[in-house]
């Protein structure tokens, strides 16, 4: 969905880095929420954010932090990147009052952590 | 606890045959039901949702949906699968709960291979 943005699509770093993905969106909506992928498993919650002001951890946020910047950006953070790390990462983004909350997904970070 | 089970990994279909993928929930009180497909290296697309009302509910694509209370399901299915459908499927539900937050519960996904 090109109205939910995520950069960089692709990383490879090294146990230990810090690094930054990046989500931002332009339907207007007030919630965003970043989750992660393994095969198998779905997709986990790590963090959720209701407003700018508003930010909850979601069920494995251990290792990573998050930044709402604006209501339309909204950043993951792992402070220092171990290889479990290793996943597909994804922003989404709903509005409750507009939509029921349906989410919209960006298209996706893969993230491999060496 | 809730819960969302996709209890099928993989479904191979012949195109032009119907299609089903199934999905059983377990959450307190009405939920929110959501259907999402991944294509290939892309985020993943909503395709259709229950929330009340009919429960035949359509979506994109030429698919729909139908809650069943009784037996807590929401199966995909669609009346004549293309190749174009193959993909991966989750299936999500929500409690609903006014303004507080209520945890999106994803299934754990559904391969769909649709053959010529």
């Amino acid at each position: 969905d090109a109205d939910v943005t995520q950069t960089p699509r692709n990383r490879i770093t090294k146990t230990g880095k810090r690094i930054m993905l990046e989500c931002s969106q332009t339907k207007g909506h007030d919630r965003m929420y970043w989750y992660r992928q393994d095969p198998g498993l779905g997709l986990r919650l790590i963090y959720y954010s209701f407003d700018v002001k508003d930010i909850n951890k979601g069920e494995i946020s251990d290792g990573y932090s998050v930044s709402r910047q604006a209501q339309a950006k909204f950043s993951l953070s792992l402070e220092s990147a171990i290889p479990n790390q290793t996943a597909l990462y994804f922003c989404a983004t709903s509005d409750l009052a507009r939509d029921t909350d349906t989410q919209y997904f960006g298209p996706g970070t893969r993230l491999t952590v060496l | 606890a809730q819960s969302v089970a996709q209890p099928e990994d993989q479904v191979n279909v012949a195109e032009g045959n119907p299609l089903t993928v199934k999905c059983t929930y377990s959450v307190s009180g009405n939920p929110y039901l959501f259907w999402y497909v991944q294509y290939p290296n892309r985020g993943l697309q909503f395709l259709l949702k229950y929330i009340t009302g009919d429960n035949l509910v359509k979506g994109s694509y030429g698919f729909e949906a139908e809650f069943n209370k009784s037996q807590t399901s929401f199966h995909l299915k669609k009346p004549s699968a293309l190749v174009s459908d193959s993909a991966l499927y989750f299936c999500a539900v929500r409690a609903p709960g006014g303004r507080n937050f209520n945890k999106f519960y994803f299934g754990s996904g559904t391969k769909l291979n649709v053959k010529p």
